[in-house]
C-alpha cells in the first residue's frame, strides 16, 4: 500500500502558483519524501526530495511541516509544460532501495 | 549528468515472440537498476530489482520464467519478455542510482520508457 495519500487532481493556471499537497502520516525518521512528475508516456522525472528541512531548486520547492506528516510541494510560476502527474514517495535514502509509486495527483495547467 | 537510456523506445511483436529491452546508466555505474510496468491510466508498479552479478529479486505475482532480467555490467540491465502474449502489451520502464551511499547519489533516475504491443 502506498505510505502516501493526494489529491487525484488539480488545475492550475499558467503563471500562477501550483502547490501540491502530500499527506504521509507515518513516515518513518529515515525516510525521505520524494517528488517526481511523469508527464504523459515519459519516463518519471526527478523533482526534488528532502528530510525535515525545507529544499528549492531551480524547478520547484518542497515544504515539510514540522511533524514531517505532510508536505507541499510548489511550483513557483507554472507552465503548460507542467501539466502530468506528480507523485510524492517516501523512500529511505539508501542505494538499492526502489520508489513505490502511488496515483500521484495530475496537475492540468491552463492559460 | 545521471542518464538512463532505454532502448527500443517501442516495439511491436507477434504473441509468441520473445522481446528484449535493453536499460543502460550512460554517465555513472548502477548495481543496482529496478524495472517497472505501467498499464495504460494506472500508476507504476515495482516488477523486479535487478543487481549486478546476481539474480533478481521479483516482487510477488510477478514470474521469472517470463520476465527474464540480466544485469551483466554495471552499466547494463535487460528485461526478456519471454513468450509474449497481448495482456503483457505495456510500457516498461526501468530506474538506476548511482553506486555509493552520498545524500546526492540515492536519487533514482528512470529511463524514457519502452512502449511494448504484442499483436
Amino acid at each position: 500500500d502506498a505510505k502516501t495519500t493526494q489529491p487525484t487532481s488539480m488545475d492550475c493556471a499558467e503563471g500562477r502558483a501550483a502547490n501540491l499537497p502530500c499527506n504521509h502520516s507515518t513516515i518513518s525518521g529515515n525516510e525521505y519524501v520524494y517528488w517526481y512528475r511523469q508527464i504523459h508516456s515519459q519516463g518519471p522525472q526527478y523533482i526534488i526530495h528532502g528530510l525535515k528541512n525545507n529544499e528549492t531548486n531551480e524547478m520547484a520547492s518542497l515544504i515539510i511541516t514540522e511533524d514531517r506528516k505532510s508536505s507541499t510541494l510548489i511550483l513557483p510560476h507554472a507552465t503548460l509544460r507542467d501539466t502530468a502527474v506528480y507523485y510524492c514517495i517516501v523512500r529511505v535514502n539508501q542505494a538499492g532501495t526502489a520508489l513505490i509509486f502511488g496515483k500521484g495527483t495530475t496537475l492540468s495547467v491552463s492559460s | 549528468g545521471a542518464v538512463v537510456s532505454q532502448h527500443p523506445s517501442w516495439v511491436i511483436c507477434k504473441s509468441g515472440t520473445s522481446v528484449k529491452i535493453e536499460c543502460r546508466s550512460l554517465d555513472f555505474q548502477a548495481t543496482t537498476m529496478f524495472w517497472y510496468r505501467q498499464f495504460p491510466k494506472q500508476s507504476l508498479m515495482l516488477m523486479a530489482t535487478s543487481n549486478e552479478g546476481s539474480k533478481a529479486t521479483y516482487e510477488q505475482g510477478v514470474e521469472k520464467d517470463k520476465f527474464l532480467i540480466n544485469h551483466a555490467s554495471l552499466t547494463l540491465s535487460t528485461l526478456t519478455v519471454t513468450s509474449a502474449h497481448p495482456e503483457d502489451s505495456s510500457f516498461y520502464i526501468c530506474s538506476a542510482n548511482r553506486a555509493g551511499y552520498a545524500l546526492g547519489a540515492n536519487v533514482l533516475t528512470f529511463g524514457a520508457g519502452s512502449r511494448l504491443t504484442v499483436l
